[in-house]
């Protein structure tokens, strides 16, 4: 089946330490993203990838990091620069720059 | 002015209703428009795509409006699994094509 990845589910860590989200996709898509969601609050972008080697910071990039060094994969890694790292973590991606997105699970990181 | 906006509801509606959210965006130069459905604690999924002329798929029907910068998503015969919130997407032209997210509507179906 093709879709996105995204791994572990759930995930619990200490203040202080970094954290990566992995991010897999099978769909050949060139475009990827990573959101972030709080209770009651929309979907905000952290970073995303127009193509391999090359990402750009969104609305909220800061206290993270990513890579991507082959298309099919865009892992996020949660700092302990970010203040507020406990969320709902999104990894999408999409076909052509119209196209709508499409979501992987979700990993829910709980820091405390 | 927020870029994407939509009243967050809830709506509640019985069963069998017909009911529409709207999503009113504020860059004239919006290219493409999504719904999208999300359960509580899971991921977004893509409902539909909104086309110039309208759409239809089953119980759903989706319009754009630019002249007045909207987007609508009509549910007729409501069921109680359509209960989620419902996210309208604007896709801005320009470098970056970015994707702007309303917060969502709110909507329980109940028996």
């Amino acid at each position: 089946d093709g879709g996105i990845t995204q791994s572990p589910k759930y995930l619990f860590r200490k203040e202080g330490q970094n954290v990566t989200l992995s991010c897999e996709q099978n769909l050949n898509h060139d475009a990827m993203y990573w959101y972030r969601q709080d209770p009651g609050q929309g979907l905000r972008l952290i970073y995303y990838s127009q193509i391999v080697n090359d990402f750009q910071k969104g609305d909220i990039a800061e206290g993270y990091s990513v890579s991507r060094e082959k298309k099919e994969s865009f892992p996020l890694t949660v700092t302990s620069a970010q203040k507020n790292p406990t969320a709902f973590y999104l990894c999408a991606g999409r076909a052509t720059y119209n196209s709508p997105l499409h979501f992987g699970n979700g990993t829910r990181l709980t820091v405390t | 002015r927020k870029e994407v906006e939509q009243d967050p509801g809830p709506f509640n509606v019985p069963e069998g209703a017909t009911v529409a959210f709207n999503c009113t965006y504020s860059n004239s130069a919006s290219q493409s428009f999504f719904w999208y459905r999300q359960d509580c604690r899971k991921e977004p999924k893509l409902l539909m795509s909104v086309y110039s002329s309208g759409n239809e798929d089953g119980r759903f029907t989706a319009q754009l409006n630019r002249a007045s910068q909207y987007i609508s998503l009509l549910i007729r015969d409501s069921k109680l699994s359509d209960s989620a919130t419902y996210l309208c997407v604007v896709n801005y032209a320009g470098n970056n094509r970015k994707l702007i997210w309303g917060l969502g509507t709110s909507l329980a179906v109940n028996p």
